[in-house]
């Protein structure tokens, strides 16, 4: 069974860091590409970063480039979306999920990131 | 990057039909067969329904069909169930590696 396990969601102050992970199981991890979407609450998914399955590639929304960083381990099975600079626009829940010809299929359950004062 | 446009919100009776529209441009919709669709509940993670314009997932309802015209993407729910009441997004390839959602559609079941 695919899962995806989003960690790494919590409070943080405008301006600040966070580093989000995603563990993935149930499937060859290094064969797929993987992404990050995100969704503001009450507002709609926004697709925010994919990766090569060999991480050589990486791919990003024009609102984070420069301040988002996605990156995975195949070792580990992880998948992880560093941030920095966020600001309120970021605030969202964030869902990794795998990527199979250009289609989300298997999602997280998600892990909220909130960027307050 | 401009979110895909889909209508806020769409109605209908338990048995009825709805259709869903998923309108973008020649950069993506209309240059690729690449459009999901996802139904999402309240709090839940997005859940596939539809893959390559239309194409069902298994274990996904066939009351649950997908087309393309044009620029244009549609998702078409017949049979209408209670359950059914969800938010709906569609995704299209927009090329370069990158995907775009739609701004999603609210589907009320009356």
């Amino acid at each position: 069974e695919v899962q995806l396990v989003e960690s790494g969601g919590g409070l943080v102050q405008p301006g600040g860091s966070l580093r989000l992970s995603c563990a993935a199981s149930g499937f060859t991890f290094s064969r797929y590409w993987m992404s990050w979407v995100r969704q503001a609450p009450g507002k709609g998914l926004e697709w925010v970063a994919n990766i090569k399955e060999d991480g050589s590639e990486k791919y990003y929304v024009d609102s984070v480039k420069g301040r988002f960083t996605i990156s995975r381990d195949n070792a580990k099975n992880s998948l992880y979306l560093q941030m920095n600079s966020l600001s309120a626009e970021d605030t969202a829940v964030y869902y990794c999920a795998r990527l199979y010809n250009w289609k989300p299929d298997y999602w997280g359950q998600g892990t909220l990131v909130t960027v307050s004062s | 990057q401009s979110a895909l446009t889909q209508p806020a919100s769409v109605s209908g009776s338990p048995g009825q039909s709805i259709t869903i529209s998923c309108t973008g441009t020649s950069s993506d919709v209309g240059s690729y067969n690449l459009v999901s669709w996802y139904q999402q509940h309240p709090g839940k993670a997005p859940k596939f329904m539809i893959y390559e314009v239309s194409k069902r997932p298994s274990g996904v309802s066939n009351r649950f069909s997908g087309s393309k015209s044009g620029n244009t993407a549609s998702l078409t729910i017949s049979g209408l169930q209670a359950e059914d009441e969800a938010d709906y997004y569609c995704c299209s390839y927009a090329g370069s590696s990158t995907l775009v959602f739609g701004g999603g559609t609210k589907l009320t079941v009356l």
